[in-house]
């Protein structure tokens, strides 16, 4: 069975531009959560979709916004980029919030601002 | 109250030795706790998990030890490794909830040395 894939795996944006990641789960995973990954501030929640649905969100800027599509497949968008939002972002997966415990990491999108 | 803290910081180990990491949480709606390994240029993968019902769950040369009073868990690696060598993250979940998002510890890396 195919792991979580994430594209692009790396990208370079100017300040005040926007970005699009994405993120396929694994087969029949129904649940995606981003996360961003920074050396400062570690692994933080971004948000979490379930059918199509946002069910949970951290304590990020609106700038940072996300979607789920009818395949599970998801997409987060960050605009207006800022320095500070260099980062490893991650995608993980899983069968369905809450019912089950196991979410599996896809190897991250490194976005670099300049 | 949402905060998971994780010590120590880095890790040196001897080749066969044992590696402990420890983590602490605040809140106690808290049901999942997780352990990941991460690799340079990797997603974090899933080590082993456990449930506050148990005390314990060991699994080859990795056990999580769990106080759910003290609202402690803790990882031993046994007979540890060079190819162990890696950041290891806590994480902990409120699944119960139907929170399915993760909220990590700080990291711990860890070198084996041969």
């Amino acid at each position: 069975k195919a792991g979580v894939t994430q594209t692009p795996r790396y990208l370079i944006k100017t300040r005040g531009q926007q970005v699009t990641l994405s993120c396929s789960p694994i087969s029949g995973h129904r649940s995606v959560s981003w996360y961003q990954q920074t050396p400062g501030q570690g692994l933080q929640f971004l948000f979490e979709y379930f059918s199509e649905t946002q069910r949970n969100k951290g304590n990020f800027p609106g700038r940072f916004s996300g979607r789920q599509f009818s395949n599970s497949r998801s997409e987060m968008n960050v605009s207006t980029l800022e320095l500070g939002d260099s980062a490893l972002y991650l995608c993980a997966s899983s069968l369905a919030p809450g019912s089950t415990d196991e979410q599996y990491f896809g190897p991250g999108t490194r976005l670099t601002v300049t | 109250q949402q905060q998971v803290k994780q010590s120590p910081q880095s890790l040196i180990v001897q080749k066969g030795g044992i590696s402990i990491i420890n983590c602490a949480y605040e809140n106690t709606a808290f049901d999942y706790f997780p352990w990941y390994q991460q690799f340079p240029g990797k997603g974090p993968a899933l080590l082993i998990a456990i449930r506050p019902d148990v005390s314990e769950k060991k699994e080859g040369r990795f056990t999580i030890s769990f106080n759910k009073s003290a609202k402690q868990f803790s990882l031993h690696i046994m007979d540890s490794q060079p190819g162990d060598s890696a950041t290891y993250f806590c994480a902990a979940s409120n699944l119960g909830g139907s929170q399915g998002n993760l909220i990590f510890g700080k990291g711990t890396k860890l070198s084996v040395k041969p």
